[in-house]
């Protein structure tokens, strides 16, 4: 397990269909963060977990978003009732612990709202 | 919402030049970390300060941290065409149980051969 895998990496979708995407985290790093990032700007915090538990959402995570992390393992990120502004590279990255390590993030997720 | 600003958004050298890169940011931090990104392409993590460091050097990378004044620099020395990238400073400030990474909006670096 060499690093924080992302599935499908890119998605297309119609406006108002549900979309699912996964992150499997590096396999002893017990938190694990979903970002949002559009273009030309940096990643925007979306969630995290510890282990199984979801410590914190952004403002950004509106209704329509809901992640969770079963078992503490891989994670799945839905967003319900897509729309345009929806669409951007989602990231997920996942670290060790509390302590001063850096994240590794995953490829990405492209999604595209057409 | 970000964090702080790169300086400058861009910038173009050529091969075997230094780049320096410049990030500012409002709270009080744990760490400040620099990341890489490749078009299109998820971050790769570069080096990590903390914030009783002032200095750190990872093979042609330096940063410097001024907690003082809020500001990091990035220098990447003897620069290559590879090292063509967006770079991101992040901010680790957990306080009140909250862990996360806050990013800037970046510098895109161009390196011509």
């Amino acid at each position: 397990d060499t690093g924080v895998s992302q599935d499908p990496r890119h998605k297309i979708t119609k406006r108002g269909q549900n979309v699912t995407f996964r992150c499997d985290p590096i396999s002893e790093h017990n938190r694990l963060y979903w970002y949002r990032q559009t273009l030309g700007q940096g990643p925007e915090f979306l969630t995290y977990f510890q282990n199984e538990a979801q410590l914190e959402k952004s403002r950004l995570l509106s209704d329509r978003f809901s992640a969770e992390r079963p078992k503490g393992s891989f994670s799945t990120l839905e967003i319900q009732r897509t729309e345009q502004g929806d669409s951007a590279m989602y990231l997920c990255a996942s670290r060790r612990g509390q302590g001063e390590d850096g994240y590794t993030f995953g490829s990405g997720t492209r999604l595209t709202v057409v | 919402s970000q964090q702080g600003e790169e300086d400058p958004q861009a910038l173009s050298i050529q091969e075997g030049e230094n780049a320096t890169m410049n990030c500012s940011y409002k709270t009080s931090i744990n760490n400040l970390q620099w990341y890489r990104q490749n078009s299109g392409r998820g971050l790769v993590h570069l080096i990590l300060i903390r914030s009783n460091e002032r200095e750190k050097h990872s093979g042609r990378l330096r940063v410097t941290l001024d907690t003082s004044k809020k500001s990091s620099s990035l220098l990447i020395t003897a620069s290559r065409a590879a090292d063509t990238a967006s770079y991101f400073c992040a901010t680790d400030a957990t306080q009140g149980g909250s862990e996360k990474l806050v990013f800037g909006k970046g510098t895109k670096l161009t390196v011509n051969p």
